[in-house]
């Protein structure tokens, strides 16, 4: 019930294109949906988050998309580019505050 | 210094050594945790305090052991781990517990610990 399944593991897409990560969830009680982001060498850095009250959420290239019927997720990068390769994590939260993370999805973008 | 820092960057022990982790937040902070992160397995939640007192202990083996003498620092004490323990450890801070679900974590960038 705690978990939250995150696929694909790895995502290979080419300079330009669209990159997709879906994630999906049990606990209906989670009510705050972040993505970080995981340079190599770094700690992951929070990218976007959603509450389930808005389908959608979109900041410049990076939108995530929330179904709660589905208890589904995810995280498109438009217009992807080689500086996005990074190892990407959604995760989930309920009170109080205790954040539980997918397994990651390693993107890499080719020129 | 900024953000979270995390001391040292990388570690190589024995089974039988004692070794800390050093974890400092400039955020002004209360809440501070300690995560594991191993390859293909999920951030694995360790310890959390808030406000220098430990509400969290994701039933983590005695030969971890926290320390958090003030909400600025987080340690992270280890003896006699085993090879299993080798991973990344990630310290992270936040706002504080609060009971409402938007508590952006800020990690820093962790150790790399390898037990022989």
């Amino acid at each position: 019930q705690q978990q939250v399944k995150q696929s694909p593991q790895s995502l290979i897409v080419q300079k330009g294109g669209i990159s997709i990560i879906n994630c999906a969830y049990e606990n209906t009680a989670f009510d705050y949906f972040p993505w970080y982001q995981q340079f190599p060498g770094k700690g992951p850095a929070l990218l976007i988050a959603i509450r389930p009250d808005v389908s959608e959420k979109k900041e410049g290239r990076f939108t995530i998309s929330f179904n709660k019927s589905a208890k589904q997720f995810s995280l498109h990068i438009m217009d992807s580019q080689p500086g996005d390769s990074a190892t990407y994590f959604c995760a989930a939260s309920a009170p109080p505050d205790k954040l539980i993370f997918g397994t990651g999805t390693r993107l890499q973008v080719f020129p | 210094e900024t953000g979270v820092t995390q001391t040292p960057r990388h570690l190589v022990m024995g089974m039988t050594n004692k070794k800390s982790l050093k974890c400092e937040q400039h955020l002004g902070h209360n809440a501070m945790y300690w995560y594991k992160q191993s390859a293909k397995k999920p951030l694995e939640l360790m310890f959390v305090y808030n406000f220098k007192e430990q509400t969290e202990n994701n039933s983590v083996p005695s030969r971890f052991s926290p320390e958090c003498p003030n909400s600025s620092h987080l340690f992270l004490h280890l003896h006699t781990l085993q090879p299993e323990d080798s991973a990344l450890y990630l310290c992270a801070s936040s706002q504080g517990l609060s009971g409402r679900a938007i508590n952006e974590q800020f990690f820093g960038p962790g150790t790399r610990l390898t037990v022989l």
